[in-house]
């Protein structure tokens, strides 16, 4: 499977407690972005990746988030403490340097639910 | 305001017809605009973009962007049972890689 590659698929974790997913980009895909989606609207920008540099942090991003990607490769997403508001489908999306038009390409999703 | 504005739906149309797929966007350095198609409890689909004024056709999907206006479209020709999914409309825009999406538009295709 050459396609984004993302783990967990689901995660159930109880209020309060770390969490940590991976994503394995597309291998040539130097650009990498994490989203995260709730019900009924559309994927909302977290962060963004190039190679081993994080070059852009969504606003919205809590402290209690950080994100990685050691030596360019896969990147993890850390959530801290976690609170019921954190739970939604976090998408990792990548693409490839030299596409003017950064057509990215999602990963399954991991599903986060926090109880 | 949010920036990239989808009717909700649910868009209904009968098999075979084209089903029309509009979305409205307020940033004029917007500069490139993506459709994906995503599945109930999936990850979105990427199915086309496109950046210039004017029509752009990839199999039974067009995509139509009017900059003056501010307004992308997605047609879909043909509609199968199969395109019954939320299309959800996205933009991103010089010096941003990020993309910024609308909420979607759920289409209902009935056979």
């Amino acid at each position: 499977d050459t396609g984004v590659s993302q783990d967990p698929r689901h995660k159930i974790t109880k209020r309060g407690q770390n969490v940590t997913f991976r994503c394995d980009p597309i291998s040539e895909h130097n650009r990498l972005y994490w989203y995260r989606q709730t019900l009924g609207q559309g994927p909302e920008f977290l962060t963004y990746f190039q190679n081993e540099a994080q070059l852009e942090k969504s606003r919205l991003l809590s402290d209690r988030f950080s994100a990685e990607r050691p030596k360019g490769s896969f990147s993890t997403l850390e959530i801290q403490r976690t609170e019921q508001g954190d739970s939604a489908m976090y998408l990792c999306a990548s693409s490839v340097r030299g596409t003017t038009k950064d057509e990215a390409f999602f990963g399954q999703g991991t599903r986060l639910t926090v109880v | 305001q949010k920036e990239v504005e989808q009717n909700s739906g649910p868009l209904s149309v009968p098999e075979g017809a084209i089903a029309s797929l509009n979305c409205t966007y307020s940033d004029r350095g917007s500069q490139s605009f993506f459709w994906y198609r995503q599945y109930s409890g999936k990850s979105p689909e990427l199915i086309m973009f496109i950046y210039s004024n004017g029509d752009k056709e990839d199999g039974r999907f067009t995509a139509q962007l009017n900059k003056a206006s501010q307004y992308v479209s997605l047609l879909i020709r043909d509609s199968q049972p199969s395109d019954s999914a939320t299309y959800l409309c996205a933009e991103n825009y010089t010096g941003r890689r990020a993309l910024t999406f609308g909420s979607g538009t759920r289409l209902q295709v009935q056979p």
